[in-house]
């Protein structure tokens, strides 16, 4: 079955510095994934989406890499603000031109301290 | 401007009593979905409208039902709630339903079962 998997449930980082966050799928080829930000008792907020013919992605101090070999998404936070520290989902989504369900992995928190 | 709402914010239910959850949105979107998230869990999408067509996750219990009278509006019914049931329930709605579409959440409903 589709499994996704994302980096240790928690990643604590000095504010200026780089966060990368992982997410890592077996048994799936996704043609579409994307990244949600989730803060704490709020639903998901998309960011970005990346396509399996895409190498990376950015906008403005976020990078969103798509390794379809190792089967892996690497989403970094440039110049890391306190304001940043949330919950990151990634999400998966299935090509063509009917019903994409998207799954998402379980998150990771991010925390960024002054 | 919300564009997706979720009424109430909270819900206090009592075991076995039925609760029923609503979603409505701004943006006039053909797609709504239906999610269970539970305490550091992926959210769990339980089913989604495409349109008036409904579509149900193979392994969504019984107990779950939905609505969606009008393009606007979608509701969730548990019908017995269990002890198991208490989670946040986030709408979520998408243009389209393939796989690149980006979903905007609501901020969700958290049920509380006694």
């Amino acid at each position: 079955s589709q499994k996704i998997e994302q980096n240790s449930e928690a990643l604590n980082i000095q504010e200026g510095k780089t966060a990368t966050l992982t997410c890592n799928y077996t048994n799936y080829s996704p043609a579409y994934l994307q990244w949600y930000r989730q803060d704490p008792g709020r639903g998901p907020v998309f960011l970005l989406l990346i396509r399996e013919n895409e190498k990376e992605k950015r906008k403005e101090r976020l990078k969103v890499t798509f390794d379809t070999t190792l089967k892996q998404s690497l989403f970094h936070i440039t110049a890391s603000q306190p304001a940043d520290s949330a919950t990151y989902l990634c999400a998966l989504a299935a090509g063509g031109t009917s019903y994409g369900k998207l799954t998402f992995g379980q998150g990771t928190i991010l925390t960024v301290h002054p | 401007d919300a564009m997706v709402i979720q009424n109430p914010r909270y819900q206090v239910t009592q075991f076995g009593k039925p609760v029923t959850l609503s979603c409505s949105q701004t943006l006039n979107h053909n797609v709504m979905y239906w999610y269970q998230q539970k305490s550091s869990q992926a959210p769990k999408l339980l089913f989604h409208y495409y349109d008036k067509d409904f579509n149900n996750e193979a392994d969504t219990p019984d107990n779950f039902q939905s609505r969606r009278p009008n393009t606007s509006f979608c509701f969730l019914d548990i019908r017995s709630p269990g002890l198991g049931d208490a989670a946040m329930y986030l709408c979520a709605t998408s243009r389209g339903q393939q796989g690149q579409e980006t979903q905007y959440f609501g901020p969700g409903t958290r049920l509380l079962v006694l």
